[in-house]
């Protein structure tokens, strides 16, 4: 089925360790977005992706790292996680323009203890 | 910059009664303007979009937004809410003619509806 899928749906961690967040879409739409979802802040845009092997920040970059290889990959990875990064991360893919409307995954809510 | 500004937190109405969700946006020109939808435990799904023309725009599952540029406004209406509409419901504005990097989402509205 075409869509978006992200993995895990579920994540606790402990601070300090790595994590890896994996999106996978089968649109091949250029764009990939990672959010992250807080009570009282909405939605934030992390980093984007306008095409494989180009990324770029967003508002809220510090403590993530992304990679996008192939196309329809973006994962995102906490190097070193921390309690602050306690969040339900979502990610999104588009065609690319202003008006082209974001397609959302399921999301990963992740817990660092 | 552009910004959105979803004014209420939280709105609780009973099913059958008719609904407004207000939005109100900051930008020089006229912007790209969405509704999103999210229900627990998913991720966003589009409602509607309004890029130019008719400022009156239909949505799935009933709903339609206003464009009203003096106001700076792009209000969701349903006229007659049914349970499974509750759910949180985000506006977001774009420039035009950019990139959608540059979507910007107001906090959203959890909407509750009584039986």
């Amino acid at each position: 089925d075409a869509g978006i899928t992200q993995s895990p749906r579920y994540k606790i961690t402990e601070t300090g360790r790595q994590v890896t967040l994996m999106c996978h879409q089968t649109w091949s739409h250029s764009y990939m977005f990672w959010y992250r979802q807080d009570l009282g802040h909405g939605l934030r845009l992390i980093y984007y992706s306008a095409a494989a092997d180009i990324t770029d920040k967003g508002e809220v970059p510090d403590g993530y790292v992304v990679s996008r290889s192939k196309t329809e990959n973006f994962p995102l990875t906490l190097e070193s996680a921390t309690r602050s990064q306690t969040s339900v991360y979502f990610c999104a893919s588009s065609e690319g323009g202003s008006n082209s409307p974001l397609h959302f995954g399921n999301g990963t809510r992740l817990t660092v203890t | 910059a552009q910004s959105v500004t979803q004014p209420d937190i939280h709105i609780t109405v009973s099913e059958g009664a008719s609904l407004e969700l207000r939005c109100n946006y900051s930008y020089g020109a006229t912007p790209y303007l969405f509704w999103y939808v999210q229900s627990p435990g998913q991720g966003l799904q589009l409602l509607l979009k309004y890029f130019s023309g008719d400022t009156l725009v239909q949505g799935i599952k009933g709903f339609e937004a206003e464009f009203k540029r003096s106001q700076s406004s792009f209000n969701l209406r349903k006229p007659s809410v049914h349970w499974s509409d509750a759910a949180e419901y985000f506006c977001a504005v774009a420039p035009s003619g950019a990139g959608s990097y540059q979507l910007t989402f107001g906090k959203g509205t959890k909407l509750s509806v009584i039986p």
